[in-house]
């Protein structure tokens, strides 16, 4: 079983319509975030939560928001979706004691806005 | 704003040779830098990671880290057609608010040719 799942994997959605993408993980790390990936835009962070009690924004948080539901839990909502939010999502976790920081990611949700 | 920058690619090398990526940032309290190989539709996965200047070797993988030049590079020797992909440089931050978050590059496109 992966370390970091993400639901669902794919989705479709009509413009407006609120949806949710769900991330849980076993790795026992404080640290998650949310990413998209567009083409030729590379990874860019969503929001970010470096506890239970944290919530942070990143660089392209607009239309988006979290709720950190636990250590091992971090959703990303959409509250209208619009087309240009058409992208590969991927949920990460990390903690400084893991290997620096480093990043963990889970599979990615394909979403696409109609 | 912390700068993460990837030569452009696409890179083409033949089976067996050398392949190297490079990349700068901007930021000079950086204090550690990732490397992720990405497969197209595929979550980033780490190769390895570097902290002290000089190389740090990890099978067919070499990184060398130049902090006084802010560079980060990755050897790939006896390159292989397994090894075509998205290869991701990502360094993180060291100071106050951002402490701990991971800045990416976007990325260069490897294709190693049998």
């Amino acid at each position: 079983d992966a370390d970091v799942t993400q639901t669902p994997r794919n989705r479709i959605t009509k413009t407006g319509k609120r949806i949710m993408l769900e991330c849980s993980q076993t790795k026992g790390h404080d640290r998650m975030y949310w990413y998209r990936q567009d083409p030729g835009l590379g990874l860019r962070l969503i929001y970010y939560s470096f506890d239970v009690k944290d919530i942070n924004k990143g660089e392209i948080s607009d239309g988006y928001s979290v709720s950190r539901q636990a250590q091992a839990k971090f959703s990303l909502s959409l509250e209208s979706a619009i087309p240009n939010q058409t992208a590969l999502y991927f949920c990460a976790t990390s903690d400084l004691k893991d290997s620096g920081n480093t990043i963990y990611f889970g599979e990615g949700s394909w979403l696409t806005v109609v | 704003q912390k700068e993460v920058e990837q030569n452009s690619g696409p890179l083409s090398v033949p089976e067996g040779a050398i392949a190297s990526l490079n990349c700068t940032y901007s930021d000079r309290g950086s204090q550690s830098f990732f490397w992720y190989r990405q497969y197209s539709g595929k979550s980033p996965e780490l190769i390895m990671f570097i902290y002290s200047n000089g190389d740090k070797e990890d099978g067919r993988f070499t990184a060398q880290l130049n902090k006084a030049s802010q560079y980060v590079s990755l050897l790939i020797r006896d390159s292989q057609p397994s090894d075509s992909a998205t290869y991701l440089c990502a360094v993180s931050s060291d100071r106050g608010s951002t402490l701990g978050r991971l800045y990416f590059g976007r990325g260069t496109q490897l294709t190693v040719w049998p």
